[in-house]
């Protein structure tokens, strides 16, 4: 299994308050991606990185940020969660770009009253 | 741009029987089509890929599936299923020129029975 760890694995805030997900990454993969899960929608991509710094937005990124300071890590940041930011985010790693196969973390489910 | 249509949202099925998982899908270009499978509670894991060559693709634990490029799909079979592949499964595809788009269809939860 890839190593890719997620912090925390679950999660509950109220509204209007800052959140941080954390995506830590052993495989020394050039690509991180945030994903969030939802029925009905499948995965959809908000936020994603191609090298140290190097990120872009998805098709869902509004209230979201991101940041890599290291290759290692991704975070995920709602800089004031809402309610339909409740989801399950998962991050996941590739060594390339679009044929190659995307390795994903366990996932965060997050709860935002 | 790429769009995937994943039509029947949920497929039961029972053990031991042939089961097949519809993808469509839509681009300009031309593509890379994947199959993700998850388990509750977990990531999705890669079931099987199509980059190029044969339209016939096998992957893990007994499954398979077929590039068709002019009914645009990419249907996913299994001949003889378990109660453990009850699973949510996804269809995904990506360009293979112009603007990164990875896409996810939105999934179907197949349901074995016993």
């Amino acid at each position: 299994d890839a190593g890719i760890t997620q912090s925390p694995r679950h999660k509950v805030t109220e509204t209007g308050t800052p959140v941080t997900l954390r995506c830590h990454q052993t495989e020394n993969h050039r690509y991180m991606y945030w994903y969030r899960q939802d029925p009905g929608h499948g995965l959809r991509l908000i936020h994603y990185s191609y090298g140290v710094k190097d990120t872009d937005k998805g098709e869902v990124s509004d209230g979201y940020s991101v940041s890599r300071s290291k290759t290692e890590d991704f975070l995920l940041t709602l800089e004031s969660a809402t309610s339909s930011q409740t989801s399950v985010y998962f991050c996941a790693i590739s060594e390339g770009w679009s044929m190659e196969t995307q390795y994903f973390g366990p996932g965060t489910r997050l709860l935002v009253l | 741009a790429q769009s995937v249509t994943q039509l029947d949202s949920q497929v039961p099925v029972f053990e031991e029987a042939p089961v097949e998982l519809r993808c469509n899908y839509s681009s300009s270009v031309s593509v890379y089509l994947f199959w993700y499978v998850q388990y509750p509670n977990q990531g999705l894991q890669l079931l099987l890929k199509y980059l190029s060559g044969s339209t016939l693709v096998k992957g893990i634990n007994g499954f398979e599936a077929e590039f068709n490029k002019s009914q645009t799909s990419f249907h996913l079979r299994k001949p003889s299923v378990h109660i453990s592949d009850t699973a949510e499964y996804f269809c995904a595809v990506s360009g293979t020129s112009g603007t990164y788009k990875y896409i996810f269809g939105t999934g179907t939860r197949l349901k074995v029975l016993a």
